[in-house]
């Protein structure tokens, strides 16, 4: 069965500092990649997606994601965070097999705190 | 405000309580969903429904028995439900369910069975 690794539970970060979370799934076959943020007491929304083409996809707020298929992994990267940058990402993928972006497989989550 | 609207937003139920949550989405989308996120585990899809028809069923035990009486309008409905039933249950919505549309989601209903 697929499924989404996300190695860090918990990141504690200084404004500024650089951020890379870490993403593998396992599937061999077609993939669809997604990053989502939930802000505390907000509703989860799309940061970024990949489909096909560039491997390395810009999304909202400076983030962005490279996607490398011998390493199945999407990992999730900003130079520098900021404060508002608190919140729960999750990685998900969606192994392109008739399913919708709703057909898709999470990871836990990784939380981020930025102190100010 | 993503245009999908979960009602509650927290639910405390006994386990011999019948109980209904609703999902309304204002988007005019074709597709609807129902996620289950429990404590330090991936969410979970449950059901899937489009144009009205559910198209995805993954094993959800039958205690949990979702409606879509029409494009706008999700309900999960809750009976018997079992402590380890707690957890915050998720609506989505997508335009369909091509893989190159976004699923925007609700902002859920945190479900607490006692």
């Amino acid at each position: 069965a697929q499924s989404v690794s996300q190695h860090n539970h918990h990141v504690i970060l200084s404004e500024a500092a650089s951020l890379e979370l870490g993403c593998n799934y396992s599937y061999g076959g077609t993939v669809n990649l997604f990053w989502y943020v939930q802000y505390p007491g907000q509703h989860l929304q799309l940061l970024l997606k990949y489909f096909s083409g560039d491997p390395l996809v810009k999304g909202i707020k400076g983030f962005e994601a490279e996607f490398i298929k011998s390493k199945f992994s999407f990992n999730l990267r900003k130079p520098s965070v900021q404060w508002s940058d608190t919140a729960e990402y999750f990685c998900a993928v969606n192994a392109g097999y008739g399913g919708s972006q709703g057909n898709l497989i999470f990871g836990k989550g990784t939380k981020l705190s930025v102190k100010p | 405000e993503t245009g999908v609207t979960q009602t509650p937003r927290h639910l405390v139920m006994g386990m011999t309580n019948k109980k209904s949550l609703k999902c309304e989405q204002h988007l005019g989308h074709n597709a609807m969903y129902w996620y289950k996120q429990s404590a330090k585990k991936p969410l979970e899809l449950m059901f899937v429904y489009s144009l009205e028809e559910r198209v995805e069923n993954n094993s959800v035990p039958s205690r949990f028995s979702p409606e879509c009486p029409n494009s706008s309008h999700l309900f999960l409905h809750l009976h018997t439900l079992q402590p380890e039933d707690s957890a915050l249950y998720l609506c989505a919505s997508s335009q369909d369910l091509g893989l190159g549309t976004e699923a925007f989601f609700g902002q859920g209903t945190r479900l607490t069975v006692v």
